[in-house]
C-alpha cells in the first residue's frame, strides 16, 4: 500500500540556520511528489513538485528537495530559515494520472530567534 | 477573485442541524476534492469530483452528501453530525489530468456540539 511517512512531528531551528525535513515515501512505482506548507488557520500551499527529471527542484520561499530513488526520500531544505517559515509542512505522493494524493502526518516547523 | 474560495470560514451546529459547505474554484480546473483535516491525524481524502461525476468516495458516512453541480462548485452538505466530526474540511482542485497537484482553500473550521 502507498504511504508516506514524516518521521518528525516537531523541529526547532533558530533564524538564519538551516533546515531538513524528512519524507519517506513508500510506492510501486515513481509516483509524483509533493511538498506542502500549511500556514495556522490557512489552506495548503504547494511549494514544489517532483515528476521527473533532475533529481533536485528548486521551490518558492527559497525552498528546495531531492528526490532520492535508492532511499525513496523527498526530504525538504532551506539553507537559512526565517521567522515567517515556522508553519506546519506536509510531504504528498500522487500516482500518475491518478487522483488519490496521500499525506504525510506533518511536521511543524518552529522557529526561534 | 482568484484562487479557491470556501464559506463559511466557521461553523458551529448542533447534531441535529443541517448546514452544508461551500467550495468555488476559479481556477478551469475540472477536478474537486473534500478533504478532511483532524489534529494529529493526515489529510483523509473524503470525495473527488472529475468533470462533475463523483470518482472516489472514501467510506465517508452518510451524513456527509457531496454535490457537484458544475465544475467550479462544490458542497458538502451536512446532516446530523457527531462530535468527532469536527475538524477543518478543506476544498481543493486540480486538472482533469491529474498531477497531484492541489490548489487548497482556507478551509470551514467545524465545531459539533
Amino acid at each position: 500500500a502507498q504511504s508516506v511517512t514524516q518521521p518528525d512531528i516537531h523541529i526547532t531551528v533558530s533564524e538564519g540556520a538551516s533546515l531538513e525535513l524528512r519524507c519517506n515515501y513508500s510506492y510501486g512505482a515513481t509516483p509524483y511528489l509533493f511538498w506542502y506548507v500549511q500556514s495556522p488557520g490557512q489552506g495548503l500551499q504547494l511549494l514544489l513538485k517532483y515528476f521527473s527529471g533532475d533529481t533536485l527542484v528548486q521551490g518558492i520561499k527559497g525552498f528546495e528537495a531531492e528526490f532520492k530513488r535508492s532511499q525513496s526520500s523527498f526530504n525538504l531544505r532551506k539553507p537559512s530559515v526565517h521567522w515567517s517559515d515556522a508553519a506546519e509542512y506536509f510531504c504528498a505522493v500522487a500516482p500518475e494520472g491518478g487522483f488519490n494524493t496521500i499525506f504525510g502526518a506533518g511536521t511543524r516547523l518552529f522557529v526561534k530567534a | 477573485e482568484t484562487g479557491v474560495t470556501q464559506t463559511p470560514r466557521h461553523l458551529v451546529m448542533g447534531m441535529t442541524n443541517k448546514k452544508s459547505l461551500k467550495c468555488e474554484q476559479h481556477l478551469g480546473h475540472n477536478a474537486m476534492y473534500w478533504y478532511k483535516q483532524s489534529a494529529k491525524k493526515p489529510l483523509e481524502l473524503m470525495f473527488v469530483y472529475n468533470f462533475k461525476e463523483q470518482t472516489e468516495n472514501n467510506s465517508v458516512p452518510s451524513r456527509f452528501s457531496p454535490e457537484c453541480p458544475n465544475s467550479s462548485h462544490l458542497f458538502l452538505h451536512l446532516h446530523t453530525l457527531q462530535p468527532e466530526d469536527s475538524a477543518l474540511y478543506l476544498c481543493a482542485s486540480s486538472q482533469e489530468q491529474n498531477t497531484g497537484e492541489l490548489f487548497f482553500g482556507e478551509g470551514s473550521r467545524l465545531t459539533v456540539l
